[in-house]
């Protein structure tokens, strides 16, 4: 069973403040998703990254692969209060016609205005 | 708007009372999926489908059934609610077609709570 683990799992800061996800497994993955979900929302993809050590900007978010593709970390640079939501990263396996996913449980971001 | 349309949004069942969600998309996808969401232990796939007539289980199976008699609808069956089924349920489509990666598109979910 692939595990994805995030962190940290809760983290509230200042607007303007910079700010780094983790996602971390001992597994392999042929990609890596990243997720934002806002209450009583559903969860909107972000990006997706499929090569080892790939670095994707989307704004103020930095996301990048390992080289390994094992992780990946999501980086918010001047965060805003609109930043606010919950985080979550998803592995995509190497095997399996249906490509399931192993999703993270997630970090609940909290930007103070 | 083009997207995955899930009902009831918020529902109240008594436990053993049975009931099914509803779940839709209207972007040709062949994969549809039934995840639940509980605090802490992020997204769970119960069950789910790569095609009209074919499903199979997720990580958390047991409790729930699900058809897939056409592209567009893939509903989730509790059969006999039990509180531990008290959670918030998402419904999610993606193209399989080519070798990219799975990218999921989610509806709004769905709040159970099971007395």
């Amino acid at each position: 069973t692939q595990l994805l683990e995030q962190s940290p799992q809760f983290l509230s800061i200042q607007e303007g403040e910079n700010l780094t996800v983790y996602c971390n497994s001992s597994s392999v993955f042929s990609s890596l998703q990243w997720y934002r979900q806002e209450p009583g929302e559903g969860p909107v993809l972000l990006v997706t990254v499929v090569t080892g050590g790939e670095v994707k900007k989307l704004k103020r978010l930095t996301f990048q692969f390992g080289d390994a593709r094992k992780d990946s970390s999501l980086h918010i640079t001047a965060a805003q209060p609109g930043d606010t939501g919950l985080y979550l990263c998803a592995g995509g396996p190497f095997v399996g016609s249906a490509r399931q996913l192993t999703f993270g449980s997630g970090t609940q971001l909290t930007v103070l205005p | 708007n083009a997207g995955v349309t899930q009902t009831p949004k918020f529902q109240v069942l008594k436990t053993g009372q049975s009931m099914t969600l509803q779940c839709a998309q209207d972007m040709n996808h062949e994969y549809m999926s039934w995840y639940r969401q509980d605090p802490g232990m992020g997204l769970r796939l119960i069950h789910y489908s790569v095609g009209a007539g074919i499903t199979d289980q997720g990580e958390v199976p047991n409790g729930y059934n699900v058809s897939r008699s056409t592209t567009e609808d893939f509903p989730l069956r509790l059969l006999s609610a039990a509180p531990s089924q008290t959670s918030v349920y998402f419904c999610a489509s993606s193209d399989l077609r080519g070798l990219g990666a799975n990218v999921l598109t989610f509806g709004a979910g769905s709040r159970l709570t099971v007395l």
